[in-house]
């Protein structure tokens, strides 16, 4: 059973980064994409963007001039970089892995990260 | 880019039928595919409908998922209703490299 696991900071300022770093448990890492994807309170979800084994990453154009993901395949993680925050990038993020053609199969915990001055 | 417009909020009784539509504003809804995700309160969102219909494992065929070409839309049905359903349905789609999601659906089970 796949098991996504994540951790970061929870609280931020303005114009600060967010970092979040997703564990992936059991399964195949170099098999699938692997996406961030946030949903702010009371509202709906958001893709923030997705990365593979080798490193390939695409990104949602609203969020791209700030977004970074990386991948660690020693480790089977991934991470989100996400900089000069607003309070409009409080939300809960979650990591998901992208089963086939974008369908977001297994979902790890969401976390809320509050951006606040 | 494309939207995927959903209704705010839908309504029905136990053990009726209700469904969910999803509109695509732009592209043909056929040419990529729809998933839907359930998300009860307080959790993460789950896989219901990939593919435009194909249920994962685990999901009761009570739900079921189609596309209308003529209105391009994408529906859930889900038949059977149980107060467990009472959730926030999301319909989501993509465009090349870009994952589009419908506002959600807001489904009381009265």
């Amino acid at each position: 059973q796949v098991q996504l696991q994540q951790w970061g900071t929870g609280l931020l300022k303005p114009s600060e980064t967010l970092s979040r770093t997703c564990a992936v448990y059991g399964g195949s890492f170099s098999a699938y994409y692997w996406s961030w994807i946030r949903q702010s309170p009371g509202k709906g979800l958001e893709w923030i963007g997705e990365i593979n084994h080798s490193g390939s990453a695409n990104y949602n154009p609203s969020l791209e001039s700030r977004v970074t993901i990386s991948v660690d395949t020693s480790k089977n993680q991934f991470s989100l970089k996400l900089n000069s925050v607003t309070a409009a990038d409080t939300a809960v993020y979650y990591c998901v892995r992208d089963g086939r053609s974008y369908a977001f199969d297994v979902w790890g915990q969401g976390t809320l990260v509050t951006v606040s001055s | 880019n494309f939207l995927l417009t959903q209704p705010h909020s839908v309504s029905e009784s136990p053990g009726k039928t209700v469904t969910i539509s999803c509109t695509r504003s732009s592209g043909n809804i056929a040419s990529t595919y729809v998933q839907w995700y359930q998300q009860r309160p307080g959790g993460s969102p789950t896989i219901v409908i990939y593919g435009h219909n194909q249920r994962p494992s685990g999901v009761p065929d009570r739900f079921s998922g189609s596309i209308d070409s003529s209105s391009n839309s994408a529906s859930l049905t889900i038949s059977g209703l149980k107060s467990d359903d009472e959730a926030d349905y999301y319909c989501q789609s993509y465009h090349t490299t870009n994952v589009v999601f419908g506002g959600g659906t807001k489904l009381t089970v009265l």
